[in-house]
């Protein structure tokens, strides 16, 4: 069992709406890192934390640590959006080992 | 110009054969990572380095090898290539203080056929 969970794997949507994608771990964790894969291929680092909400430009990341938990949220969605988000975990204190979720595929649908 | 470069960006190989696949990058990060990702599997670590004298073996090592040859240059060599390796590779760099975030290359798709 993959200690980073996403949900869910597959998510379409029309351009306009609200996208949220969860991320859940089974270990304590140091940071959470939200990337961004594009179609082709190359993957960009969205956020790092490690405790309450950061935001950029419509996209938000939430974190609860009591709870193993963090959100990706995309206000307006826009099909430029599509691409595959993936949540991965510094665990057990490590600050160099990530645990990779599988992603989950996201199309915005004009 | 991109932070982090990887070369060949595509590759077709045969079984048996040596390969490199190689990472350079401009960031000024120590720290230098090379993962694989599959279909339905998440990005798994391979190697890692945290300077030019430290090489550590990641969780899918078996069949790979690396050399640090400088602080901005790390590769990835397949000593024998066989089909299973066919995946899209992935080099990254972190910093060495408290930022923890990863920068990727644009990746490498290699096929061994």
């Amino acid at each position: 069992k993959n200690e980073v969970e996403q949900s869910p794997q597959n998510l379409t949507a029309q351009e306009g709406e609200f996208i949220t994608i969860n991320c859940s771990y089974s270990v304590g964790i140091s940071a959470l890192h939200w990337l961004q894969q594009h179609p082709g291929g190359g993957i960009v680092s969205l956020f790092m934390l490690s405790s309450g909400k950061k935001k950029h430009g419509r996209l938000i990341a939430t974190i609860n640590i009591q709870e193993k938990h963090s959100s990706l949220h995309i206000t307006a969605s826009h099909p430029r959006d599509s691409a595959v988000y993936i949540c991965a975990a510094y665990s057990g204190g490590s600050n160099y080992k990530l645990t990779f979720g599988k992603g989950t595929l996201l199309t915005v649908n004009p | 110009d991109a932070d982090v470069t990887q070369t060949p960006r595509n590759r077709i190989t045969k079984t048996g054969k040596r390969i490199m696949l190689e990472c350079s990058q401009t960031k000024g990060h120590d720290r230098m990572y090379w993962y694989r990702q599959d279909p339905g599997l998440g990005l798994r670590l391979i190697y890692y380095s945290f300077d030019v004298k430290d090489i550590n073996k990641g969780e899918i090592s078996d069949g790979y090898s690396v050399s640090r040859q400088a602080q901005a240059k790390f590769s990835l060599s397949l000593e024998s290539a066989i089909p299973n390796q066919t995946a899209l590779y992935f080099c990254a760099t972190s910093d060495l203080g408290t930022e923890k975030t990863q920068y990727f290359g644009p990746g490498t798709r290699l096929l061994v056929l």
